[in-house]
């Protein structure tokens, strides 16, 4: 079965400091693999996405950056946080699923990391 | 612009009773449409994908509809629970390549005994 990690589950981090969070999936090969922002009572919002090793699409342009090193690696990172980017960040999966029908993907949520920027 | 907007924000119920959540639409070309709960403090989890030719589909006390003519869906709660006291998400999926799952800002539901 798939599996999502992802690590620290909380972080307290003062402006003007890096970051680097990292998602790792396990059981599958090639995902498509995303990075979202929650802000608190707020939708999920889109900051990047990869369809394979190497390949990062931004969907915000902002100080937070992505990579994919492996296969089934995300980080997200930033080399000065600000107040903003404080929030629930999500990573997640999505693979194809073939049940009887067209083709359809399905999506899988990590636990998220708890970012809260003094 | 391919948007999702639910309604309402939030809703307030007592144990035991029924509710039903609106999802509106405007994502083309569409592909499905899915349902998420989220637990604060936690990732999404799927309830149900509907596709396109789908109008009903049941999960446990959870059922969903879609309306593709009218780009609309619910997701009726029957004889609820404290433990669905959480968000409710609704995602459009596109046939586009790259970014193709469209959320919408969620409805909160809180479950009171």
């Amino acid at each position: 079965s798939q599996t999502i990690h992802q690590w620290p589950a909380t972080l307290v981090q003062p402006v003007g400091s890096p970051l680097s969070l990292e998602c790792t999936v396990e059981g599958t090969s090639n995902p498509n693999l995303y990075w979202y922002r929650q802000a608190a009572g707020r939708g999920l919002q889109l900051l990047f996405y990869s369809v394979g090793i190497g390949q990062i699409s931004s969907e915000v342009p902002q100080n937070l950056s992505a990579s994919r090193p492996q296969d089934r690696q995300f980080i997200l990172s930033s080399k000065k946080l600000l107040l903003s980017d404080s929030g629930f960040y999500l990573c997640a999966w999505s693979v194809g699923v073939l049940a009887g029908g067209p083709v359809y993907y399905e999506q899988y949520f990590g636990p998220g990391t708890r970012l809260t920027v003094t | 612009k391919n948007q999702v907007e639910q309604s309402p924000q939030s809703l307030i119920i007592l144990e035991g009773k029924n509710c039903t959540l609106q999802c509106n639409y405007t994502v083309s070309p569409f592909s499905n449409l899915r349902w998420y709960k989220q637990d604060t403090g936690r990732g999404p989890v799927s309830l149900t994908i509907m596709t396109f030719s789908e109008n009903t589909k049941s999960n446990g006390r959870y059922t969903a509809t879609l309306d593709a003519d009218t780009k609309q869906s619910s997701l009726h709660i029957t004889a609820s629970q404290l433990s669905d006291s959480a968000s409710y998400i609704c995602v459009v999926r596109t046939r586009n390549y790259g970014q193709n799952f469209v959320f919408g800002p969620g409805t909160r539901l809180s479950v009171l005994p």
